[in-house]
């Protein structure tokens, strides 16, 4: 069975900062990977997804992740973070045939401030 | 609006009794699936529905439920509620289970039991 660790629970940053999420899978075989926000009182939704391809990724809101194949690693990065970047970062990982549903971190909160 | 509609937002109830918390998947999506949220569990999957047959179940515990209707809307039902229900309840939708669609996911029900 898939598995994802988020390293760090909680990672607080000054605006204009550059930021980097970490996030590191087990999979016996290969997988899909993909990165949720979830901002307070909100769903998750999509920030990017990793199918195959380029290894680094371009999502929305100028975030963009890396996929590192020997690491198991697909860690978020985004250059110059904002206020608004505040929420709760997923992320998760499918297999890539079969049958198997998203199995997600256990989240790291981006904690933005002035 | 991610096109996912859960109601109610919130639910406030006393332990021992029952809920039904319902899903209309986004327009064209056939499968639906639900998501337990807790703090120190995190995201759990529960269980899958495509198409209005039962795909998969995750961490699901016997006192839940769930069905897919026709029109493709989802209720999950909750009974003999425990203080340890309490939790964030998400339900996404997806096109079909293949793995490289994301889900798209709902605001979430929040279950408070008391």
């Amino acid at each position: 069975a898939q598995s994802v660790t988020q390293l760090d629970s909680q990672v607080p940053v000054f605006e204009e900062a550059p930021v980097e999420l970490r996030c590191n899978y087990s999979s016996s075989v290969s997988v899909y990977l993909f990165w949720y926000v979830q901002y307070p009182n909100q769903g998750l939704q999509l920030l990017l997804k990793y199918l195959s391809g380029s290894t680094l990724v371009k999502g929305i809101n100028g975030f963009e992740a890396e996929f590192n194949k020997s690491q198991t690693s697909f860690h978020l990065r985004k250059p110059s973070v904002h206020i608004s970047d505040t929420a709760e970062y997923f992320c998760a990982v499918r297999l890539n045939s079969g049958y198997s549903t998203l199995t997600f971190g256990k989240g790291t909160m981006l904690l933005v401030s002035p | 609006d991610s096109g996912v509609t859960q109601t109610p937002k919130h639910l406030i109830t006393a332990t021992g009794q029952r809920v039904t918390l319902r899903c209309s998947p986004r327009s064209g999506d056939l499968s639906v699936y639900w998501y337990q949220q807790s703090l120190d569990q995190g995201l759990q999957f529960l269980i899958h529905y495509y198409n209005g047959e039962e795909r998969a179940k995750g961490n699901i515990l016997e006192r839940f439920s769930a069905q897919q209707f026709p029109d493709l809307h989802s209720e999950l039902n909750l009974s003999s509620l425990e203080l340890g229900d309490s939790a964030l309840y998400f339900c996404a939708s997806s096109v079909e289970p293949a793995p490289n669609y994301g889900y798209t996911f709902g605001s979430g029900t929040r279950l408070t039991v008391v």
